[in-house]
């Protein structure tokens, strides 16, 4: 990708199980943020964490950033059937372009 | 919230013609718009910035002639696939940035598939 790896490329789980994702990206950020993709449709917006913090709730999404490791994970707890989707983490490095990471597929089995 | 609508959703093509997808903010003004294409099981990969009123900013090894793309006015971008081949044939998704309350984050259209036989 464009701006570096997520892993797992690809996670399945039990509904009600919790869901890690990891991002790693390669330059400097103004903020991070994390979006999802349901199959064959556009990205939504789901939280953006600023450089300056650590760690952001939103609902049952955690988001923490480590700007030392350039890294980053998303925790969806208490997964529901409705969260398959892809996630990627994407950064502006230059504070005007957006660049995505390589997506975590993510598969709630009922 | 911001809506960003994009069309065609998708279009199949015979291999030497153009197609152009036009991606439109709904409900706010975009002085910039993101073109990304994003093949199977893939990432998005940006292929240019567009700005209003001036010309596209074009990442490496993004053809500007083979993608020609227009943001005539602050709703409106265009992508143009000019002369496609079937190595053409992807997904590609436009997005807006809100010069708003909510101008750190990106509103996406549904995105366009096209097929080039």
């Amino acid at each position: 990708s464009q701006q570096g790896e997520e892993d797992p490329q690809a996670l399945s789980i039990q509904e009600g199980e919790n869901a890690t994702m990891n991002c790693s990206y390669k330059t400097s950020i103004n903020n991070l943020q994390w979006y999802r993709q349901n199959s064959g449709r556009g990205l939504v917006h789901l939280i953006l964490i600023r450089s300056n913090e650590r760690e952001k709730h939103s609902g049952r999404l955690r988001v923490t950033l480590d700007t030392s490791k350039k890294s980053s994970s998303l925790l969806i707890t208490a997964s529901r059937a409705a969260d398959t989707a892809s996630y990627f983490c994407a950064t502006d490095p230059s504070g005007n372009k957006f660049y995505f990471g390589s997506g975590t597929k993510l598969n709630v089995k009922p | 919230g911001a809506v960003v609508s994009q069309h065609p959703s998708w279009v199949i093509c015979k291999s030497g013609t153009s197609v152009k997808i036009e991606c439109r903010s709904l409900d706010f003004q975009a002085t910039t718009m993101f073109w990304y294409r994003q093949f199977p099981k893939q990432s998005l990969m940006l292929m240019a910035t567009s700005n209003e009123g001036s010309k596209a900013t074009y990442e490496q090894g993004v053809e500007k002639d083979k993608f020609l793309i227009n943001h005539a006015s602050l709703t409106l971008s265009t992508l143009t696939v000019t002369s496609a081949h079937p190595e053409d044939s992807s997904f590609y998704i436009c997005s807006a940035r809100d010069l708003g309350i909510f101008n750190e984050k990106l509103f996406f259209g549904s995105g366009t598939q096209l097929s080039v036989l």
